[in-house]
């Protein structure tokens, strides 16, 4: 299982552009790119996913550099609802994942 | 889609009892589910990993006489901590995986929250 490696914890502002760095050096080729959301007494919620390249949906945005051995979560704009702990999980489809310790994303007005 | 629910929410027992817990996949066919503890400012821990109709398979260090998982249905799978004890206290959140998504996505229930006294 790929191990991951975030910050623990980072600041931001309001309004402000958020960006959570993940690395995954043992990444497989089948493995993809998972990065979930979690409030506390929550169950993590699913943010977004890619391969390779740049993922975007209504929340955010996924960059993958060719290598790979990171990925880079992106969230616009941040609001003082997205405190929370991020979490970017690599793992394939006849396996299971491995949680690592996740950042602690706190949104200050 | 891919909702996830779990019950109960919260449970209180008293020590020596057991306590099950259900997860439930609402609008999807779980063909795999896991089950996770997660103490407080700390990361999901994964317990053990179902496959519908099979045996459980449990991570190094996780009693599978004391945490017994049933995966009878495509929808549902239960956890059963058997004789509780208070260190067994911890919120538990399962997820759930179908072949309908195209990768390895896992949707997860809200948790449950076990105190044990």
């Amino acid at each position: 299982l790929a191990k991951t490696t975030q910050p623990i914890s980072m600041d931001s502002y309001e309004g402000q552009e958020v960006n959570i760095t993940c690395s995954h050096n043992n990444i497989a080729t089948n493995d993809y790119i998972t990065w979930y959301q979690q409030f506390p007494s929550q169950g993590p919620r699913f943010i977004i996913q890619g391969y390779k390249t740049k993922v975007t949906n209504e929340v955010a945005s996924l960059f993958i550099p060719a290598d790979r051995k990171s990925s880079t979560l992106s969230l616009p704009r941040v609001s003082l609802s997205d405190t929370a702990v991020y979490y970017c999980l690599v793992g394939d489809r006849a396996g299971k994942s491995t949680f690592g310790d996740g950042t602690t994303l706190t949104v200050k007005p | 889609g891919a909702v996830v629910s779990q019950h109960p929410s919260w449970v209180i027992c008293k020590s020596g009892t057991s306590v099950k817990i259900e997860c439930r996949s609402l609008d999807f066919q779980a063909t795999t589910m896991f089950w996770y503890r997660q103490f407080p400012k700390q990361s999901l821990m994964l317990m053990a990993t179902s496959n519908e109709g099979s045996k459980a398979t449990y991570e190094q260090g996780v009693e599978k006489d004391k945490f017994l998982i049933n995966h009878a249905s495509l929808t549902l799978s239960t956890l059963t901590v058997t004789s509780a004890h208070p260190e067994d206290s911890s919120f538990y959140i399962c997820s759930a995986r179908g072949r309908e998504f195209p990768t390895d996505t896992q949707y997860f229930g809200p948790g449950t929250r076990l105190t044990v006294l």
